[in-house]
Order: structure tokens, then sequence, then C-alpha cells
């Protein structure tokens, strides 16, 4: 039982370019979230996923996009990386759409993404 | 809005010594409140939260909480710190659905 992983750990970018940050559970949750953590600011949510099928903006959505590709996996895109985007990505699952409530919020281990 | 506000950047403790982690929130109903802990490299862990009942919360790694409606304050405590407890500490405040909004950290040393 690996619970959540991502690939990659470390990415370095130029500005302009693309990627796609990959994310998979294996606990059978209905519900993921992509998070970004900078310095002195804790973590913000970019897009959540409440249920396969459906996925919904955060607090920073601009500048990614998401797919809820099935139940495990939940992938984050940048189309066209910017500095300001270096940081370090989570991505979490929990059971249900409740992770700031009764639900318990699992997360990975992260990405760490420098953008040049 | 919903915010929470961790005073202090950075604590060092001697280990074996008592531990307070402060945390205030902002939140005009009964918030859903949580203490998360990151090690170096790895993601968050769910420590304990709180959402209704007994206002002193049990946690994993031997961790408390306690809720003070008073002072919306729901500060983390630890009786004896073990150098393994050396990490990133983080309270976080939801309002019952998806959204969970982090403080900025508390960072512990602990010394020998």
């Amino acid at each position: 039982n690996a619970g959540v992983t991502q690939t990659p750990k470390f990415q370095v970018l130029k500005t302009g370019q693309s990627m796609t940050l990959q994310c998979a559970q294996d606990m059978n949750h209905n519900s993921m979230y992509w998070y970004r953590q900078d310095p002195g600011m804790g973590l913000r949510l970019i897009y959540y996923s409440a249920s396969e099928g459906t996925t919904d903006k955060g607090e920073v959505p601009n500048g990614y996009n998401v797919s809820r590709l099935n139940k495990r996996e939940f992938s984050l895109r940048l189309e066209s990386a910017a500095p300001s985007q270096t940081s370090v990505y989570f991505c979490a699952s929990s059971v249900s759409g409740r992770a700031g409530g009764t639900d318990t919020q699992y997360f990975g281990p992260g990405t760490r993404l420098t953008v040049l | 809005a919903q915010s929470v506000t961790q005073p202090d950047i950075h604590i060092t403790v001697s280990e074996g010594a008592s531990l307070e982690l402060r945390c205030n929130y902002s939140y005009g109903a009964t918030p859903y409140l949580f203490w998360y802990v990151q090690s170096p490299g790895q993601g968050l862990q769910l420590l304990l939260k709180y959402f209704s009942g007994d206002t002193l919360v049990q946690g994993i790694k031997g961790f408390e909480a306690e809720f003070k409606r008073s002072q919306s304050s729901f500060n983390l405590r630890k009786p004896s710190v073990h150098w393994s407890d050396a990490a990133e500490y983080f309270c976080a405040v939801g309002t019952g659905g998806f959204k969970t909004i982090f403080g900025a950290g508390t960072r512990l040393f602990v010394k020998a």
C-alpha cells in the first residue's frame, strides 16, 4: 500500500516550457487535491477533484490545468511555465470532499519544481 | 474570510523539554482545526484534528492540542520533545467542505 505517489520528485524547466505532474493514490479515495507550498505561505489549493469526473478551481488556479484521469490518478499541467510557478507541489487525497472537515487528508512526498 | 496565524516562524527546544506551538485562527462559525507535521523532504501528515466535543484533543506521536474558543486558539503541545520531532508544523482551519486554510508553519529545532 503505497498511499499517494507523485512523479517526478524534482524538475527544472525553462520559462515557457510545459510539463505534467503525475499523482496516484491506491486508497480508493474519491477526492484528490493539488497544492503548492511556498516559503512563509503554507499550502495553497490549486485545484481539487471531489470525485471521478469532476474538477474545480481552488485558491490559485491561474496557469494550471488538471485532469482526473480515473479514480486513482489526478494530474496537474503547466502549459507555459513561469518563474512564479517555482514551488513545491503536493498532491493529496481524502475519502470524500471534506478535507476541510471530517476527512483525513493524505499527502504525497511532493515535486520540487524550478522554473528558470 | 478564514485565516490562520502561527506567530512563531521557528522554535528551538532542548530534547526532553516541553513544547507549545501557537496557532490562532479567524473564522465566524465553529471551525474544523488541524495540526499537520512535515518532516524534511516529506509530505504532510495529520497529527490531530478537532471538530466537536472535548476541547482537548489527543493525536499521534504523543501530541495534544486544546481548542479555546474565547481566544480563537488551537495550540499544540507535547510534554517531552524527542530529537525525531524536529520538523515543520502547520496549523490549518477548515469550513467542513473541501477547503483547508493552512498557516505559514513553525519550524521546530531540537537541540541535544
